[in-house]
């Protein structure tokens, strides 16, 4: 059954540097997500993306967030100078126009 | 009054038993709903999308009250395995833009033997 993979799975990095979260989205699927989950409290939307674009953001995805598909298979977060409160679950999801599956999530501690 | 709201629980019930959950809607014009379940710190599964037929699988059925703005998720004969926290999920979108999903805080359910 095919399904979103993302990694790394794992990523601690210090305030202030970036980082790139990667995600290969289902193979036929053309809608891409990003979703958040810090610590004990729900999921959360960051931005979808649709035809090379950004579709939809939400207050969350500031101008130190990006995404970009680089190539017919990768799609990737990056969050320029990070933040303690960056600290979370980030989860790519994808979706061929309504039910969205989702990846095994990176978990971003950030010091 | 929050977008999506769900009773957090905890839901603990024995093995084999009956357990149904409720989750409301704010947005009258949302158009997709779904249950998701998740294990500790593992990503949401898709458990069922909610028509406003009803849908059924196995021993999980889903409901859609559109005029009350709430959808439900009835698990009967409950298994161990069952044990985890069940998600609310509820979108709208227009034009060819599928839109977020808004999720519930989610309803711990425990099944103990």
């Amino acid at each position: 059954e095919p399904e979103v993979t993302q990694t790394p799975s794992h990523q601690v990095t210090q305030m202030g540097q970036e980082v790139i979260l990667r995600c290969v989205p289902i193979s036929n699927h053309l809608y891409f997500y990003w979703y958040r989950q810090i610590l004990g409290q729900k999921v959360e939307f960051l931005v979808s993306f649709y035809n090379n674009e950004i579709s939809e953001k939400s207050e969350i995805f500031d101008d130190q967030f990006s995404v970009e598909r680089p190539d017919g298979s990768n799609f990737t977060l990056k969050i320029r100078s990070t933040k303690l409160e960056d600290s979370a679950m980030y989860f790519c999801a994808s979706s061929a126009g309504g039910e969205q599956y989702f990846g095994p999530g990176t978990r971003l501690t950030v010091t | 009054r929050k977008e999506v709201e769900q009773d957090p629980g905890p839901f603990n019930v024995p093995e084999g038993a009956t357990v149904a959950f409720n989750c409301t809607y704010s947005n009258s014009a949302s158009q997709s709903f779904f249950w998701y379940r998740q294990d500790c710190r593992k990503e949401p599964k898709l458990l069922m999308s909610v028509y406003s037929s009803g849908n059924e699988d196995g021993r999980f059925t889903a409901q859609l009250n559109r005029a009350s703005q709430y959808i439900s998720l009835l698990i009967r004969d409950s298994k161990l395995s069952d044990s985890a926290t069940y998600l609310c999920a509820v979108s709208g979108h227009s034009g060819t833009s599928y839109g977020k999903l808004t999720f519930g805080q989610g309803t711990i359910l425990t099944v103990h033997p």
